[in-house]
C-alpha cells in the first residue's frame, strides 16, 4: 500500500544532541513537507521541498536542517541549536502543482530529557 | 500573510446530532481548501479537498462548502457518531502553489 512512513514514532534526546527524523513516501509525490505541532498552536511549517535537491525554509526553520537527495525521502535533523525541540513532528507529501491533496505520515514525537 | 481561524475551538454534542464546523481565511485568492481529521497522537487524515472552482464536496456523512468571496468554509457532519470524536482542521495554501496554512482545529466530542 502506498503511504508515508515516519520513524521513529517516539524519540528521546538529551540536550545538546542532534537527532534525525526519517520520512519516506512511496506515492511518487514531488513535494514533501515538515510541520511541527505543539499543543494549542496548530501546525507550523519547518521546511519544504518541491523537487529533488531543492528545499525552502518555512516559518520556523531555525535549529533544523533537511536534505532531499532522493524523491522518496526527506529527513529532518533537529540540531542542538533548536531551543525547544520537544514536539510532535509531521511529514507530508503531495503531487506537484496547485491542486494536489496533501497526505500525512503518522508523526514522530520527540522528547528532550 | 494567510491566516486561518476555526470556530469553535471545542464542541461537545450528543450522538445523532447534525453539526457544523467553521473555517475562515483572510486571503481569498486560494487554489483549494482541505479538511483533515486528527485522532490523539496520530497524523492527519485527509477528509475532503475542495478546488477553488467548486462550491462543495461530499463524502458519506460529510459535506464541505467553500465561499471564496467571503473567505469561509464549513464542514457539515450528519448524524454524528462517537467515532467522529477527533480534532478537525482546515487548511489553505498561503498563495498559489505554496504550503498549506492550518487553522488550530476544532476538537469534537460526540457523546453516546
Amino acid at each position: 500500500d502506498g503511504g508515508i512512513t515516519q520513524s521513529p514514532k517516539y524519540l528521546f534526546r538529551k540536550e545538546g544532541q542532534n537527532v534525525t527524523l526519517s520520512c519516506e513516501q512511496n506515492l511518487n509525490h514531488d513535494a514533501m513537507y515538515w510541520y511541527r505541532q505543539d499543543p494549542g498552536q496548530g501546525l507550523r511549517l519547518i521546511y519544504y521541498s518541491q523537487i529533488v535537491n531543492d528545499f525552502q525554509k518555512g516559518d520556523i526553520a531555525e535549529g533544523y536542517s533537511v536534505s532531499r537527495e532522493k524523491k522518496e525521502s526527506f529527513p529532518l535533523t533537529v540540531t542542538s541549536a533548536q531551543k525547544n525541540p520537544t514536539a510532535f513532528y509531521l511529514c507530508a507529501s503531495k503531487i506537484a502543482g496547485d491542486t494536489g491533496e496533501l497526505f500525512f505520515g503518522e508523526g514522530s514525537r520527540l522528547t528532550v530529557l | 500573510k494567510q491566516e486561518v481561524t476555526q470556530i469553535p475551538a471545542a464542541l461537545s454534542v450528543p450522538e445523532g446530532e447534525n453539526l457544523v464546523l467553521n473555517c475562515s481565511f483572510t486571503d481569498s485568492a486560494i487554489y483549494n481548501l482541505q479538511w483533515f481529521r486528527q485522532d490523539p497522537g496520530k497524523g492527519l487524515t485527509s477528509l475532503l479537498l475542495i478546488q477553488s472552482s467548486q462550491r462543495e464536496q461530499t463524502s458519506g456523512r460529510l459535506n464541505a462548502s467553500l465561499d471564496k468571496s467571503s473567505g469561509r468554509s464549513t464542514l457539515y457532519i450528519a448524524a454524528s457518531q462517537p467515532g467522529d470524536s477527533a480534532t478537525y482542521l482546515c487548511a489553505v495554501p498561503s498563495s498559489g502553489n505554496t504550503p498549506l496554512v492550518f487553522g488550530k482545529g476544532t476538537r469534537l466530542s460526540v457523546i453516546a
